[in-house]
């Protein structure tokens, strides 16, 4: 219950294409989801986050999707460009316990 | 204002060993946690400790595997009698205050550890 799923493994898009990447959980207790971006050797960085009492969060040319309902989201990439080839990974916490639950990550490759 | 910091970045152990993975996190953070990350897969919550307490330790392995955070100095993740299941990516993160809804952990770079 304490896992996040996240789909797809890998994924190739085209320069200026939009890339998806999508994350399920089961533990409705889960308050806060952050997107992190990890480049070849350094560590992650935060990309954006959502709460649940949001549908949908944009900054830039990234946008979180939120179904509380279904217990999804998802990372939208817009007009995607060579520079944002990096490993993602989507993450979920409950507020007070602190700890991260993180996605099996998705390695993205834009071709230019 | 730097970052957080881990060293080394790369660690060589050879197996029964002990391996010493230090980090200072960020200036005026007083929370850190660790993570551990396998080849190819998603990281993996260790522990979270605030100076001189170890607040959640649920991701830690029983044996072998030990952390601190001094009232002075980097927090130390410390594994004892390395094994090769051991080599992985080893990363720390702060934040500023207790982490909640909408609070960020910043990352350091990681420690590499290879154990042959």
């Amino acid at each position: 219950q304490q896992q996040v799923k996240q789909s797809p493994q890998s994924l190739i898009v085209q320069k200026g294409g939009i890339s998806i990447i999508n994350c399920a959980y089961e533990n409705t207790a889960f308050d806060y989801f952050p997107w992190y971006q990890q480049f070849p050797g350094k560590g992650p960085a935060l990309l954006i986050a959502i709460r649940p009492d949001v549908s949908e969060k944009k900054e830039g040319r990234f946008t979180i999707s939120f179904n509380k309902s279904a217990k999804q989201f998802s990372l939208h990439i817009m007009d995607s460009q060579p520079g944002d080839s990096a490993t993602y990974f989507c993450a979920a916490s409950i507020e007070g316990a602190q700890k991260l639950v993180f996605g099996q990550g998705t390695r993205l490759t834009i071709n230019p | 204002n730097a970052g957080v910091m881990q060293n080394p970045r790369h660690l060589v152990r050879r197996r029964g060993q002990e391996a010493r993975l230090r980090c200072s996190p960020m200036k005026g953070h007083s929370h850190v946690y660790w993570y551990r990350q396998l080849p190819e897969e998603g990281l993996k919550f260790m522990v979270y400790l605030q100076k001189e307490n170890i607040i959640d330790e649920s991701g830690m392995p029983k044996e072998r595997f030990s952390a601190e955070f001094p009232k002075e100095g980097p927090s130390i993740l410390r594994i004892q009698q390395v094994v090769r299941g051991d080599s992985a990516a080893y990363f720390c993160a702060s934040s500023p205050r207790r982490t909640g809804a909408g609070n960020e952990q910043f990352f350091g770079p990681g420690t590499r550890l290879t154990v042959l």
